[in-house]
């Protein structure tokens, strides 16, 4: 069975720094490619970063790009956002998401991670 | 990348069809056949219903379909069932290689 358990999140201050991790099991976790997507309380989805497989290719939508960085390890199945420099508007529900190797269709989602960034 | 449109809310009586309507541009929606909808009631992760305009994942009951015309793509949902109420999301892939949401659309089964 296909499983994406997302960790690290929390309360954080403004400018601070958080690290979310993924741990995925049930599939073979080097050969898919990954995001995260997050989602604002009582809004709508927003994707977030995009990893290959290899993690040779990266993305990030505008409104992160600079502050975060997202990475894999292929020997550990796990995924991971280092968020530096965070703001209020960064408060969301963070949620892992499989590539379903179709071109944007994620197929397996973790059950999400809560950021604050509240002072 | 700006969020592709979708309206708010839509509601249909147990039975009814309705549809769900997500508007982008040449860029995304109108460019690629790949567009996804999602499913996502409250508290709950998002789930995959439709790929490729029109392919539903394995598991997803046919009353869900797709389709697509120029910059505008669809969801229709037949033989609407209380557990269809629920949030639905649209996706596009895009020019920057990147995918983008829709805004979301609240389904209420009267």
């Amino acid at each position: 069975e296909v499983q994406l358990v997302e960790s690290g999140g929390g309360l954080v201050q403004p400018g601070g720094s958080l690290r979310l991790s993924c741990a995925a099991s049930g599939f073979t976790f080097s050969s898919y490619e990954m995001n995260w997507v997050r989602q604002a309380p009582g809004k709508g989805l927003e994707w977030v970063s995009y990893i290959s497989s290899s993690g040779s290719t990266i993305y990030y939508a505008d409104s992160v790009k600079g502050r975060f960085t997202i990475s894999r390890d292929n020997a550990k199945n796990s995924l991971y956002l280092q968020m530096n420099s965070l703001r209020a508007e960064d408060t969301a529900v963070y949620y892992c998401a499989r590539d379903s190797g179709s071109l944007a269709a994620a197929d397996y989602w973790g059950q999400g991670t809560l950021v604050t960034v509240s002072s | 990348q700006s969020a592709l449109t979708q309206p708010a809310s839509v509601s249909g009586s147990p039975g009814q069809s309705i549809t769900i309507s997500c508007t982008g541009t040449s860029s995304d929606v109108g460019g690629y056949n790949y567009v996804s909808w999602y499913q996502q009631h409250p508290g709950k992760a998002p789930k995959l219903m439709i790929y490729e305009v029109s392919n539903r994942p394995s598991g997803v009951p046919d009353r869900f379909s797709g389709s697509k015309s120029g910059n505008t793509a669809s969801l229709t949902i037949s033989g609407l069932q209380a557990e269809d109420e629920a949030d639905y999301y649209c996706s596009s892939y895009t020019s920057s290689s990147t995918p983008v949401f829709g805004g979301g659309t609240k389904l209420t089964v009267l």
